[in-house]
């Protein structure tokens, strides 16, 4: 069955500080791995996407990681902001279905 | 910016009632997608939908639930006979370039 399991479940950090959240996954076979950012209420909105031969991919002060032999990917937050308070969310598809399978999220409390 | 909208942003209903979910896509996109977020559970896929048909479905989307694109901008998930653990945000998204998904805010769908 694909799963995908984030870590840690909660994270409380304080302001301009670095963090990185994890995601391993066992969804086979691999297409690609997305990372959301959803603030409480809203619909998620998109960071990053990588695809299999790709394993790095910056977006801001977003950098996600993605190593496909150990099936596991990060997110590194760089000089957190007080805006960055959000559920963080690793989405993977698999090639051949598009039906993706969400992880329950990390969710990040940016303290001032 | 072009954005997924939907309507109604909050739906209560009594258990048995037809509810139907309202959603326009951004307007070049090609690929749409249903899913649901129970209160403090992850994101789970619903239904994908393109060339006018259904694409792909989860073990969620049964009878009870079906999507239609009636026009050239709505596209609609009706659930025929609410229940109570129908309660839910629902989210809509559209696609344009392969990966990229755009999710709409969401409609909180409460049933009594």
């Amino acid at each position: 069955k694909n799963q995908v399991e984030q870590s840690p479940q909660s994270l409380i950090i304080l302001e301009g500080k670095n963090c990185t959240l994890q995601c391993n996954y066992t969804v086979s076979p691999f297409s690609n791995l997305r990372w959301y950012k959803q603030d409480t209420g809203r619909g998620p909105v998109s960071l990053t996407i990588m695809t299999f031969s790709e394993n790095t991919k910056s977006n801001g002060r977003y950098t996600a990681t993605l190593d496909a032999d150990t099936k596991q990917s990060s997110l590194h937050i760089t000089a957190s902001q007080l805006s960055d308070s959000a559920s963080y969310i690793c989405v993977v598809s698999s090639g051949g279905s598009y039906i993706p399978t969400f992880g329950r999220g990390t969710s990040l409390i940016v303290h001032p | 910016e072009p954005e997924v909208t939907q309507t109604p942003s909050h739906q209560v209903t009594q258990m048995g009632q037809e509810v139907i979910l309202r959603c326009v896509p951004i307007s070049n996109h090609l690929y749409f997608y249903w899913y649901r977020q129970i209160l403090g559970q992850k994101v789970e896929f619903l239904v994908s939908f393109y060339n006018n048909e259904i694409s792909e479905k989860s073990e969620i989307f049964d009878d009870q639930f079906s999507v239609e694109r009636p026009d050239g901008s709505n596209f609609t998930l009706k659930i025929r006979s609410t229940k109570l653990e129908d309660s839910a945000m629902y989210f809509c998204a559209s696609t344009g370039s392969l990966y990229e998904q755009y999710f709409g805010p969401g409609t909180r769908l409460t049933v009594t």
